[in-house]
């Protein structure tokens, strides 16, 4: 059965950097790879990043170039996303997601973590 | 990078109506590379169609997807209690990857 399970919230203040993870089972990540979308509060999905099967690299958005930092432990089946130098509007819902059906078709998601940027 | 525009914003309907949902893109989406996911409130997005057209597992086929370059369509044909919700198209043929802001299908 596969499942993903993301890290529990974060509270962090402007400047400081966190460190989400997403431990996958019933699938390997060294067959898919996982993404990050993250939501800020009654906004819509926005794509910061992964490993794209197509292009053989990761790949970040480049509003994230620089500050966003995505890997994989493939021993553990473990995700991570690491953004630094937080600001208030990065506070949002920071999901985990992996394409299985075509590079970008996300048909698995975590359900989600919570980080708030806040002095 | 590829703008995805929905329409309408906001679609009031009754359930049993069709429900027509449209996904513009600022230049053509190769390969029919674009998804289309359902999202309700504090839950994550689940994938509807990939690819334009093919629904994901477990999906019922009263979704359906259509288009190519620039103009995509989902379409519901018999609106169910459980289908009002936020619908967001999503392209993956060019990065950054990027989503249209949402069409939210509220009852009427």
């Amino acid at each position: 059965q596969v499942q993903v399970e993301q890290s529990g919230a974060e509270v962090k203040k402007p400047g400081a950097s966190v460190k989400v993870s997403c431990k996958v089972s019933g699938y390997s990540l060294r067959a898919f790879s996982t993404h990050w979308v993250r939501q800020a509060p009654g906004k819509g999905l926005e794509w910061m990043g992964g490993f794209d099967a197509e292009e053989g690299e990761i790949m970040y958005a480049q509003k994230f170039q620089g500050r966003l930092t995505v890997t994989e432990d493939t021993s553990t089946g473990t995700g991570y996303m690491e953004l630094r130098s937080l600001r208030s509007e990065d506070t949002a819902v920071y999901y985990c997601t992996t394409p299985r059906l075509g590079p970008g078709a996300f048909d698995i998601w975590g359900k989600g973590t919570v980080v708030t940027v806040s002095s | 990078e590829i703008v995805l525009t929905q329409s309408p914003g906001t679609l009031s309907l009754s359930p049993g109506e069709r429900a027509t949902l449209s996904c513009r893109a600022s230049q053509s989406v190769t390969r029919s590379y674009l998804v289309w996911y359902q999202q309700k409130p504090g839950q994550a997005p689940r994938l509807l169609i990939y690819a334009a057209s093919n629904r994901a597992t477990g999906i019922p086929d009263r979704f359906s997807g259509s288009g190519s370059g620039t103009d995509f369509t989902l379409t519901i044909s018999r609106l169910e209690p459980e289908d009002f919700a936020v619908y967001y198209c999503q392209q993956y043929s060019s990065s950054p990857w990027t989503f249209g802001q949402g069409t939210k299908v509220e009852i009427k």
